[in-house]
């Protein structure tokens, strides 16, 4: 099946720093790319799509100055999250679908964000 | 507003037996739907999908029932197996959008 992987998995930082999560597709090219977040217990949440060549549309109640999105190019996608603060930790987990946008969405193993 | 639900927060089966897991969803307009099976700290794993003109779809020992007029689908694990223990998520879909319901964990004893 499709690879997606997520680096780092593991990630902690202090109150007011900046965060960056990578999103690769290893085996296919996604012109998008998804991110979710899931706190404990509770369902995944879409962030926002991202789109390469063109800007992140993100969803609603999503602050778009604090979660920062690039589609750099067709196999990656990239979410920083700035200047991070406790409620930030979380479980981020991107995915991104085969062939159109409404395929069947692989996803990432997902990043721990522990900010302290 | 909780658009895909999935009311049972955790199932026991006993190996061998079917497992059921369950999912509802409120809104019309979804036109496909996808079961993950997720282990903790790692991203789900797509597992089945069914569209929604389609009432059944079987892999191997998934089956992934959508009764529409309900809103209502339902995935069959048989016979479950101990490694079959995860959290399972159901998700729906429309366009590029996937809504999740909250998960629900399976666990299967030997």
């Amino acid at each position: 099946g499709a690879v997606v992987s997520q680096h780092p998995s593991r990630v902690i930082c202090k109150s007011g720093t900046s965060v960056k999560i990578e999103c690769r597709s290893l085996d296919f090219q996604a012109t998008t790319m998804f991110w979710y977040r899931q706190f404990p217990k509770q369902s995944l949440m879409l962030m926002a799509t991202s789109n390469e060549g063109s800007k992140a549309t993100y969803e609603q109640g999503v602050e778009k100055d604090k979660f920062l999105i690039n589609h750099a190019s067709l196999t990656l996608s990239t979410l920083t999250v700035t200047s991070a603060h406790p409620e930030d930790s979380s479980f981020y987990i991107c995915s991104a679908p085969l062939f159109s946008s409404t395929d069947t969405q692989y996803f990432g193993p997902g990043t721990r964000l522990t900010v302290l | 507003d909780q658009q895909v639900k999935q009311n049972s927060p955790s199932l026991s089966v006993q190996e061998g037996r079917i497992s059921i897991l369950n999912c509802d969803y409120t809104n019309s307009m979804f036109d496909y739907f996808l079961w993950y099976k997720k282990y903790p700290a790692e991203g789900p794993t797509f597992l089945i999908s069914i569209s929604s003109i389609k009432d059944k779809n079987e892999d191997g020992r998934f089956t992934v029932f959508l009764n529409k007029s309900a809103k209502h689908l339902s995935l069959h694990i048989v016979p479950s197996q101990p490694g079959d223990s995860a959290v399972y998520f159901c998700a729906a879909g429309y366009g590029n959008k996937l809504v999740f319901g909250a998960g629900t964990i399976l666990r299967v004893k030997s």
